[in-house]
């Protein structure tokens, strides 16, 4: 059964730090992952998908990594903006098919 | 396109009522997800369908949640009867399966409080 961690569980920086969100999991037979950002009261909307074969996927101020062989993605978020603050989600494919499995995420809040 | 439709987008019921949520995935995605999400538990895969077909229902929580896709173009989620402890956020979510798998597009959740 994929159990997925995120660390650290919420995280408070001032404006303009440069951030490091954790996630692990524990199956690495994973066939992509994804990082999501949710706001409060709203929906998931996908950031970054990496696949199983690729170790790195950019967007913007985002950059997210991946180590399938040791269940590890790491997402990064360069020079933090107040309109950054949300929770984030990563989520491995697993189960043979097509099967999201969410972590418990990172609560992020960035103040100016 | 309009993204995946969900509806209602806030109910509150009383215990023992029926609650039907539904759901309109993004036209050409060929898989649907229903999540529940609460504080406790975080996000909960509950079933999900390929091509219409129901391929793992074992996150439904009981026999009182059903789910149903009569077509690609709809879905939809009951309880029967409703408790207090399924008060949540119940999202859809739709993608195009593939062998290495597609971003997953979520909606916007419906709201549930059973009183």
């Amino acid at each position: 059964k994929q159990e997925v961690t995120q660390i650290p569980a919420a995280l408070s920086v001032p404006e303009g730090e440069n951030l490091v969100l954790n996630c692990s999991f524990t199956d690495s037979a994973i066939y992509n992952l994804q990082w999501f950002r949710q706001d409060p009261g709203k929906g998931l909307t996908s950031l970054l998908l990496i696949q199983s074969s690729q170790r790195e996927q950019t967007s913007g101020r985002l950059n997210a990594s991946l180590d399938k062989s040791s269940g590890r993605s790491t997402l990064y978020i360069a020079a933090s903006q107040p309109g950054d603050s949300a929770t984030y989600l990563c989520a491995p494919f697993s189960g043979g098919y097509n099967k999201l499995i969410f972590g418990a995420g990172t609560r992020l809040a960035v103040h100016p | 396109d309009a993204g995946v439709i969900q509806s209602p987008r806030h109910e509150v019921t009383e215990m023992g009522q029926e609650v039907t949520l539904r759901c309109k995935p993004i036209s050409g995605h060929n898989s649907l997800f229903w999540y529940r999400q609460t504080m406790m538990r975080g996000l909960e895969l509950l079933i999900y369908f390929n091509n219409n077909v129901p391929i793992d229902d074992s996150g439904m929580p009981e026999d009182r949640f059903s789910a149903k896709m009569p077509n690609a173009s709809f879905s939809t989620l009951k309880i029967q009867p409703s408790e207090p402890r399924d008060s949540a956020v119940y999202f859809c979510a739709s993608n195009i399966q593939g062998v290495s798998g597609n971003t997953i597009y979520f909606g916007e959740g419906s709201w549930l409080t059973v009183v």
